[in-house]
């Protein structure tokens, strides 16, 4: 079934550190990717989208891009801050209805 | 005001008793669904709803009951509470039935089963 798998956690980086979490996702057709944040004690939020191949994603300089062939939506950012400490989720939609989700990356960006 | 809104935020209850968590929003989004958070597993569907009269079952609905009351009330309720439901429960709201459109979640209510 449809499944998407991402980088274990934690991730520790220091602040202006270069981040990098990997997801990979399995799905029949062409799902839309996504990627959520969630910050301590606060619900998800939408960080960036993607809805068809090579489409790229950025927000809050973070960025990811849609690789249908590796099946990968990688998300970056070339300079983190402790404001960036949260966990991550990668989504990719199960049909036209539903969202499935990765396992989340918690990251902790130390000053 | 938040658009998404959740009620309790916390909540503490013995095994046995009946729990009902509530979920408003004022996006007015005809799709609302319920998820639960458990560390190292993500989000997973219990529930969604496309309108008041179309509910359907998601991967981990044994054990719990929704309600669709209008179009902006979606809740969730656990008939006999157990352990294994301690979690993080989240709702969600969505633009349309397109594969593009996006989720927008609320803030989580924290449930502790004892």
């Amino acid at each position: 079934g449809d499944s998407v798998t991402q980088m274990e956690g934690p991730v520790t980086l220091s602040e202006e550190a270069f981040l990098t979490i990997n997801c990979t996702y399995t799905a029949t057709g062409y799902p839309s990717l996504f990627w959520y944040v969630q910050y301590p004690g606060e619900g998800l939020q939408l960080l960036l989208k993607a809805t068809k191949a090579d489409d790229k994603g950025s927000n809050k300089g973070f960025e990811a891009t849609y690789r249908k062939e590796t099946t990968s939506f990688h998300l970056e950012k070339g300079s983190v801050q402790v404001s960036d400490s949260a966990v991550y989720f990668c989504a990719a939609t199960r049909g036209a209805q539903k969202l499935v989700f990765g396992q989340g990356t918690r990251l902790t960006i130390n000053p | 005001d938040a658009d998404v809104t959740q009620t309790p935020r916390n909540r503490i209850t013995k095994t046995g008793k009946r729990i009902m968590l509530e979920c408003s929003q004022t996006k007015g989004h005809d799709r609302m669904y319920w998820y639960r958070q458990d560390p190292g597993l993500g989000l997973r569907l219990i529930y969604y709803s496309f309108d008041v009269k179309d509910i359907n079952k998601g991967e981990i609905s044994d054990g719990y009951s929704v309600s669709r009351q209008a179009q902006a009330k979606f809740s969730l309720s656990l008939e006999s509470a157990i352990p294994n439901q301690t979690a993080l429960y989240f709702c969600a709201t969505r633009t349309g039935g397109a594969v593009t459109d996006t989720q927008y979640f609320g803030p989580g209510t924290r449930l502790t089963v004892l």
